[in-house]
């Protein structure tokens, strides 16, 4: 399977304590998104990458998240002091420089639950 | 500020009539239109689009509309198959927008056998 996937599927916390999400995007695609979604909404933007570099971040990602892709392959998401509005479902989705329709290709995403 | 709007958040119709699904926009500046679906438990998969320089795109039984003086678009399922039941987004981007994506609510889709 060469979509994208992330890790782990879900995740469970108690409130104040750090997670961290993985995202490994389809292996040619030079861009790379996060994105949240909660209930009854769609996805909103958080952040993409072009290789490593980080260009462009939403107002939604406050001081408390931070990501990262190092080597211009997979990505992690970290949440510090996690709050109970953080829970969602947090994707990944990945695409070519130049995507022909501007298409993204979404991975199955990671469910946080904030206890 | 909801850019991309879609305002039944549910449809439901017979297997083998059609489904349209219903997207309003505010923003002029965006260049492309995108329909995704999304089935429980996995992530949203892209369907089909549409460019702003365009007012109709189809794709086997799918047929994307676009109504730029009125900032609306719409998705046509013909014929609707229950396999299509499922949550479908609209989306927008551009170079304005960079290249985020912004969705609308979704509208979840019921097609009865």
């Amino acid at each position: 399977d060469t979509g994208v996937s992330q890790n782990p599927r879900h995740k469970i916390t108690k409130r104040g304590q750090n997670v961290t999400f993985r995202c490994d995007p389809i292996s040619e695609h030079n861009r790379l998104y996060w994105y949240r979604q909660t209930l009854g909404q769609g996805p909103e933007f958080l952040t993409y990458f072009q290789n490593e570099a980080q260009l462009e971040k939403s107002r939604l990602l406050s001081d408390r998240f931070s990501a990262e892709r190092p080597k211009g392959s997979f990505s992690t998401l970290e949440i510090q002091r996690t709050e109970q509005g953080d829970s969602a479902m947090y994707l990944c989705a990945s695409s070519p420089t130049t995507p022909v329709e501007y298409e993204q290709y979404f991975g199955p995403g990671t469910r946080l639950t904030v206890t | 500020d909801q850019q991309v709007k879609q305002n039944s958040p549910s449809l439901s119709v017979q297997e083998g009539r059609i489904s349209i699904l219903n997207c309003d926009y505010t923003n002029s500046m965006f260049d492309y239109f995108l329909w995704y679906k999304k089935y429980p438990a996995e992530g949203p998969t892209f369907l089909i689009s549409i460019s702003s320089i365009k007012d109709k795109n189809e794709d086997g039984r799918f047929t994307v509309f676009l109504n730029k003086s009125a900032k609306h678009l719409s998705l046509h399922i013909v014929p609707s198959q229950p396999g299509d039941s499922a949550v479908y987004f609209c989306a927008a981007s551009g170079e304005a927008s960079g290249s985020r994506l912004t969705f609308g609510e979704g509208t979840q889709l019921t097609v009865n056998p």
